[in-house]
């Protein structure tokens, strides 16, 4: 069984302030993706990472898959109140299909 | 989440009643999976479907759950004689086809179980 350690669970900063969250596995994903889910929601997907050391940049977000293909982070910089929510990251395991593991989520709070 | 179209958003059920949860895929999607929200857990995979067939029920449990994709008609995703640990949220996903590495599914709004 594959499992995906996300951290930390929680997250309560103040607007401006950068933050990381990490997710880790002893396994080996084909990809990675992010999520945000807002209240009485389904998740969005923020982002794909497939290739080990990806970096991908969206606006001040910036994911990076670990180079064994077996971790990844979320960086956002200068965050704002609108970044609120909870992220979730989620491995694409050997099945390749969407049989994805998720992370048991990072719930961000930016206070102005 | 626009397209995967989940009703209801809201059902409640007595202890011992029956839910049905339906999900319409994104047009030309015909690869559905359920996923369950616990609260205060991640999402956890339950089925993967694709018309008329079940791939991968790994996620189901073993008694009182069980889903179909009919050839016509949305996705549904039934639990029989429900118990307040099945209290949760359900989501739909869609893909438009298996191979989903380097590619999307999409999600639906979800179905909010409450068993009372």
């Amino acid at each position: 069984t594959q499992l995906l350690e996300q951290s930390p669970q929680f997250l309560s900063i103040q607007e401006g302030e950068n933050l990381t969250v990490y997710c880790n596995s002893s396994s080996v994903f084909s990809s990675l993706q992010w999520y945000r889910q807002e209240p009485g929601e389904g998740p969005v997907l923020l982002v794909t990472v497939v290739t080990g050391g990806e970096v991908k940049k969206l606006k001040r977000l910036t994911f990076q898959f670990g180079d064994a293909r077996k971790d990844s982070s979320l960086h956002i910089t200068a965050a704002q109140p609108g970044d609120t929510g909870l992220y979730l990251c989620a491995g694409v395991g050997g099945t390749s299909y969407g049989k994805l593991t998720f992370g048991q989520g990072t719930i961000l709070t930016v206070h102005p | 989440n626009a397209g995967v179209m989940q009703n209801p958003r809201h059902l409640v059920r007595r202890r011992g009643q029956e839910a049905r949860l339906r999900c319409s895929p994104m047009k030309g999607h015909s690869h559905v999976y359920w996923y369950r929200q616990l609260p205060e857990e991640g999402l956890k995979f339950m089925v993967y479907l694709q018309k008329e067939n079940i791939i991968d029920e790994s996620g189901m449990p073993k008694e009182r759950f069980s889903a179909e994709f009919p050839k016509e008609g949305p996705s549904i995703l039934r639990i029989q004689q429900v118990v307040r640990g099945d209290s949760a949220a359900y989501f739909c996903a869609s893909s438009p086809q298996g191979e989903v590495a380097g590619n999307t599914i999409y999600f639906g709004e979800g179905s909010w179980l409450t068993v009372v």
